[in-house]
């Protein structure tokens, strides 16, 4: 069983719709929890960063921790055909040496359609 | 504020040979990641080094190796290259302590 499940879609919704992006993981020592944007041939970019269980909004974005179920989600508002890319989560634990041991799901592709 | 700067952009190499690739961190950040990312697939842990030392290693054979240098920029270095090392490198950083890493756009390799 891999540590971080994601599923590869693709997801295709129309403009203006909400999106809801879910990840699931089986390692209970992972405390931060974080959402990347990747368009294609670029680098991951950083959306949305958390430590708790619950929800943090930013903008159109909300990102939801459940540490008892061991699922997190990143719901988009109001989608945007530029939203259009792949969704990375991202988990990480502290590691003896001072610093994080980071573990990536496979991605999400969301396609928007204008 | 600078991001984080990879080169090169594209590099095409034979089966055997090896390759450099470098990474300039965000300004600020001491803490670089290097990441493989097959094409469909998640970012794949290298290595990390802070300290100029290497503090943690992902499942990855010795061929990989890296160094980090004083201003904190680093190099990740593949010896006796194969087709299945192709792939878009990826390197992030961080401060050490913090949990946020941001990435750079990444070095396309491509091994014929």
């Amino acid at each position: 069983q891999k540590e971080v499940e994601q599923d590869p879609g693709p997801l295709s919704v129309p403009e203006g719709a909400i999106v809801s992006l879910n990840c699931t993981y089986s390692n209970s020592a992972f405390q931060y929890f974080m959402w990347y944007r990747q368009y294609s041939r670029k680098g991951p970019e950083l959306l949305m960063y958390t430590y708790s269980s619950g929800n943090k909004e930013d903008g159109r974005f909300t990102a939801q921790v459940d540490k008892s179920s061991k699922y997190i989600s990143l719901f988009i508002r109001d989608s945007q055909p530029s939203d259009s890319a792949t969704y990375l989560c991202a988990m990480s634990t502290p590691t003896t040496s001072g610093t994080y041991k980071y573990i990536f799901g496979t991605g999400t592709r969301l396609k928007v359609l204008a | 504020d600078a991001g984080v700067t990879q080169s090169p952009t594209h590099l095409i190499k034979t089966r055997g040979q090896q390759v450099t690739l470098r990474c300039s961190p965000k300004s600020g950040h001491d803490t670089v990641s290097w990441y493989q990312q097959a094409l469909g697939q998640g970012p794949q842990f290298i290595f990390q080094y802070y300290e100029e030392e290497e503090r943690q290693r992902g499942n990855f054979p010795d061929r990989f190796s890296g160094h980090q240098f004083p201003n904190y920029s680093s190099e990740l270095n593949v010896n006796a290259l194969l087709l299945g090392d192709s792939a878009l490198y990826l390197c992030a950083s961080s401060l050490r302590g913090g949990n946020e890493q941001y990435f750079g756009p990444g070095t396309r390799l491509t091994v014929t």
